[in-house]
């Protein structure tokens, strides 16, 4: 069955950095574009970033863009987020979420909370 | 920017009562909808794709329709598990994915 294990995520102050994996299985992991998506406490859900399923495309939300980098190593079934310049609003549980051509993300992972303080 | 506006942001309705939560799009996005199931802890699950196509294993009590601007999702007759936020999201502006504010839905 499809698995997305999100991992990485933890306390950090603000300016600090952190790099959140998802590791994949029960599927072709290289066949998919995938994506990250995230949750601040109590809110809603806010799209991250997106890779394309060969790394030759990527795209960002405004607020992170500059900041983060989306990659994904399909030899290790593994998506990954390094998150720069982290900032109090980044705070959130982050999700990595499987991509389906055509239609909005059908599996997602647990989540991983970063908290970004002082 | 796509800006997707749902409503409403909570309600209150008991077990067996229809219900009935709707998601407007700033521009047409034809049926480029799906809409989400959250508990709490957890995280989401999708429902609906392609605005009315139900997703396997989700009860046949729930049911979406709509196209271009608008759109909702109806559970025929709540049930206790029902109990949960859901949220639209529109993918037509792919790959940017944008979400509506969510819908909690809670016992009366």
């Amino acid at each position: 069955q499809v698995q997305l294990v999100e991992s990485g995520g933890g306390l950090v102050k603000p300016g600090g950095s952190l790099r959140l994996s998802c590791a994949a299985s029960g599927f072709t992991f290289s066949d998919y574009y995938m994506s990250w998506i995230r949750q601040a406490p109590g809110k809603g859900l806010e799209w991250v970033s997106y890779i394309s399923s060969s790394s030759s495309y990527t795209n960002y939300a405004d607020s992170v863009k500059g900041r983060f980098t989306i990659s994904r190593d399909n030899a290790k079934n593994s998506l990954y987020l390094q998150m720069n310049s982290l900032r109090a609003e980044d705070t959130a549980v982050y999700y990595c979420a499987r991509g389906v051509v055509g239609g909005p993300p059908d599996y997602w992972g647990q989540g991983t909370l970063v908290t970004v303080s002082s | 920017d796509i800006q997707m506006t749902q409503s409403p942001s909570s309600l209150s309705a008991s077990v067996g009562d229809r219900v009935t939560i709707t998601c407007r799009a700033s521009q047409g996005i034809r049926n480029d909808l799906g809409w989400y199931q959250q508990k709490p802890g957890k995280a989401p699950k999708r429902l609906i794709y392609a605005a009315s196509s139900l997703q396997s294993g989700v009860p046949s009590r729930f049911s979406g329709s709509g196209s271009g601007t608008e759109f909702t999702l109806t559970i025929s007759s709540l049930q206790p598990e029902d109990f949960a936020t859901y949220y639209c999201l529109q993918h037509n502006s792919y790959p940017a994915l944008t979400f509506g504010g969510g819908t909690k839905v809670e016992i009366k």
